[in-house]
């Protein structure tokens, strides 16, 4: 079955990027007609919807990160990864990537960042 | 965008139902199709426990059900155990091609 594993830094200083990688096995993400996403969730908050990229490429955001975020496709790596500039504490949490976001199935097991100096 | 909102909390005894509500608005859960419900339990990632408004994954037990009337979804968790106590978010689509969560739910059985 398709499995996800998040990779990246765990620390990350203010006003920096943080970059993750979410590596997909067991499917491809190429053609698969699935939605692949992002998601956080700080300590002890609920989740964030943080975007979404389709198989095409086409992405979309949420409104409130739209304008730090990006999210691309690797295909041939069969990876796809987050880019969040210009980050500060607020951003500190759990973050999980997924395949789907109306119906979020599976999930990677999720990576702590934290946003420090 | 504002969270879809849950009740920060619900409890009942081994045996009970419960139903936890999750209320947006007509440009999302009123107007969306695809509402799911997932369940996070301490540490871990969410699981999906219902999607489409009222499918269940293979594997869920049929005590979860789902439902929704005009923009509030509903979950419901029949014939409680000790095992569902757990946190539950819902989510939805909205017309402006994004996707909201609930705040959360956390579930406590007695």
């Amino acid at each position: 079955q398709v499995q996800l594993q998040e990779s990246g830094p765990g620390l990350v200083k203010p006003s920096q990027t943080l970059s993750l990688t979410c590596t997909v096995s067991g499917g491809s993400i190429s053609n698969s007609g699935y939605y692949w996403s992002w998601i956080r969730q700080p300590a002890g908050k609920g989740l964030e919807w943080i975007g979404r990229i389709f198989d095409n490429g086409n992405t979309n955001y949420n409104p409130s990160l739209k304008s730090r975020v990006t999210i691309s496709v690797d295909t041939s790596k069969n990876q796809f990864s987050l880019e969040l500039r210009s980050v500060t504490a607020a951003d500190t949490a759990v973050y999980y990537c997924t395949r789907g976001s109306q119906t979020i199935s599976p999930w990677g097991q999720g990576t702590l960042v934290t946003v420090s100096s | 965008q504002s969270a879809l909102t849950q009740p920060a909390s619900v409890s009942g005894s081994p045996g009970q139902s419960i139903t936890i509500s999750c209320t947006g608005t007509s440009s999302d859960v009123g107007s969306c199709n695809y509402v799911s419900w997932y369940q996070q339990q301490p540490g871990k990632a969410p699981k999906l426990m219902i999607y489409d408004v009222s499918n269940r994954p293979s594997g869920v037990s049929h005590r979860f059900s789902g439902s929704k009337s005009g923009n509030t979804a509903s979950l419901t968790i029949s014939g409680l155990q000790a095992e569902d106590e757990a946190d539950y978010y819902c989510n939805s689509c909205t017309v402006s091609n994004t996707i909201m969560f609930g705040g959360g739910t956390k579930l406590t059985v007695l």
